[in-house]
């Protein structure tokens, strides 16, 4: 799976959208990009995944540059309650079914979300 | 919705003592992976299970050993435990789809189980 890298760190304002980026310069084809974030030591939490079109979802955005080699996740009104560590994660998806394989946590980005 | 069930919540052992923890999947999920996170750490991937059987295998001691049961919880069990062990873990389920070309599948956490190990 292809390596990502993140900002160690980002502040955002409550209630002002939040923009994390990614770089995964050596994505292939046939992997995904996926959002996870932790709340302090509570299970990691899907946020959103995309291919190559930009994804919304009721939580977040995705915007997947035309290249592929980066992405940002949005959150569009940040709160308090987003203040986490987001975990982007490059994944290739087998062309069968069954088991995808694990994900490949990296360091992440430690949101803080300030009043 | 119902989400991935795991137990216990806390744990604590003695150093040599065994420990099970146990994942309850998402229903109609049938795949499971279990990951560790130790104390500032990021999770880490230990092993997975599709269908009952082994799929995948990570940075597992051999001292640990899990299963999948019919009814598709796991088990990890764990023996001769070392204070290194202290460390969440997290049980993740995930459905995959049919065989399409792309197709993915997303794995959802439970609350993980905090074994101490003193």
């Amino acid at each position: 799976d292809a390596k990502t890298t993140q900002p160690p760190s980002m502040d955002c304002a409550e209630g002002r959208a939040a923009n994390l980026p990614c770089n995964h310069s050596t994505i292939s084809g046939n992997e995904y990009v996926y959002w996870y974030r932790q709340i302090h030591s509570q299970g990691p939490q899907y946020i959103i995944h995309g291919l190559k079109n930009n994804e919304t979802n009721e939580m977040a955005s995705l915007i997947i540059t035309e290249d592929r080699k980066s992405s940002t996740l949005i959150l569009p009104h940040a709160t308090l309650r987003d203040t986490a560590v987001y975990y982007c994660i490059v994944r290739v998806v087998k062309n069968y079914g069954g088991s995808q394989g694990n994900l490949i946590f990296g360091k992440g980005t430690k949101l803080s979300v300030k009043p | 919705a119902a989400g991935v069930i795991q137990s216990p919540r806390h744990l604590i052992k003695e150093k040599r003592e065994t420990a099970t923890l146990k994942c309850y999947p998402i229903p109609r999920h049938d795949t499971v992976y279990w990951y560790q996170q130790g104390p500032g750490q990021d999770p880490q991937f230990l092993i997975s299970f599709y269908e009952k059987m082994q799929s995948d295998k990570g940075s597992i001691p051999d001292r640990f050993s899990a299963q999948q049961f019919s009814d598709y919880h796991s088990e990890l069990n764990m023996s001769s435990l070392e204070l290194g062990d202290s460390a969440l873990y997290f049980c993740a389920s995930s459905s995959p789809l049919a065989v399409t070309l792309l197709s993915t599948d997303t794995q959802y956490f439970g609350p993980g189980t905090r074994l101490t190990v003193l």
